[in-house]
């Protein structure tokens, strides 16, 4: 596997306040991806990481922001949460040029509750 | 746009055979197929390319029909360790190098003994 810690694990938190979720790394890959999971969607594609400082939008981004200041970290930080972003969330690795041919790797995720 | 996969369901008894079709309106480059034990992480099982040869892995394998843009996993002789959400993640041709892919929304499969 490719090393991939997700923290928190589990959150509950208020409507309105911040959230930051990370994940790490240990297996140098390039790409890193965030998705939430909710029923009846399958995964969807928040943001993504090309490299150290490089991120860019995913298919579901609004409300969402990110950061990668280190290879092995990427942040999702929700700047003021709503329950409509209640989810699991999961990170994933890729390595290589974000080559076709290779898998995502995928942490244990993140069960975010917004009351 | 998001692949669509079918069926949603299916229950199988250990032993029995199933299909699970993914399909896409856009021409396809490359289909990855994941599996999702509730709870759990999804685990990458395969990967196909267009052009590319049939994959297996232990008695799960897939197929990519390039004129259908659609991709079958079959679930053969089926355990109950194949128990779990399956998903399709999909890159379609001419979009960018990036490895990003549309997933579809799964389907669920339940083996019983």
């Amino acid at each position: 596997d490719a090393g991939i810690t997700q923290s928190p694990r589990h959150k509950v938190t208020e409507t309105g306040t911040p959230v930051t979720l990370r994940c790490h790394q240990t297996e140098n890959h390039r790409y890193m991806y965030w998705y939430r999971q909710d029923p009846g969607h399958g995964l969807r594609l928040i943001h993504y990481s090309y490299g150290v400082k490089d991120t860019d939008k995913g298919e579901v981004s609004d409300g969402y922001s990110v950061s990668r200041s280190k290879t092995e970290d990427f942040l999702l930080t929700l700047e003021s949460a709503t329950s409509s972003q209640t989810s699991v969330y999961f990170c994933a690795t890729q390595m290589s040029q974000g080559d076709s041919n290779q898998p995502q790797h995928f942490g244990d995720g993140t069960r975010l509750s917004i009351l | 746009q998001q692949p669509v996969q079918s069926p949603q369901a299916v229950i199988l008894r250990e032993g029995e055979d199933a299909v699970i079709n993914c399909s896409s309106s856009k021409a396809l480059y490359s289909v990855h197929w994941y599996r999702q034990k509730h709870g759990e992480a999804p685990v990458f099982l395969m990967i196909l390319l267009k052009g590319g040869e049939q994959k297996g892995h232990e008695k799960i394998s897939a197929s990519f029909n390039e004129k259908k843009q659609q991709s079958s996993l079959y679930l053969t002789a089926s355990q109950l360790s194949y128990s779990g959400t399956y998903f399709c993640g999909t890159k379609s041709e001419g979009t960018d190098s990036w490895g990003k892919l549309q997933f579809g929304a799964g389907t669920q499969v339940v083996v019983t003994p």
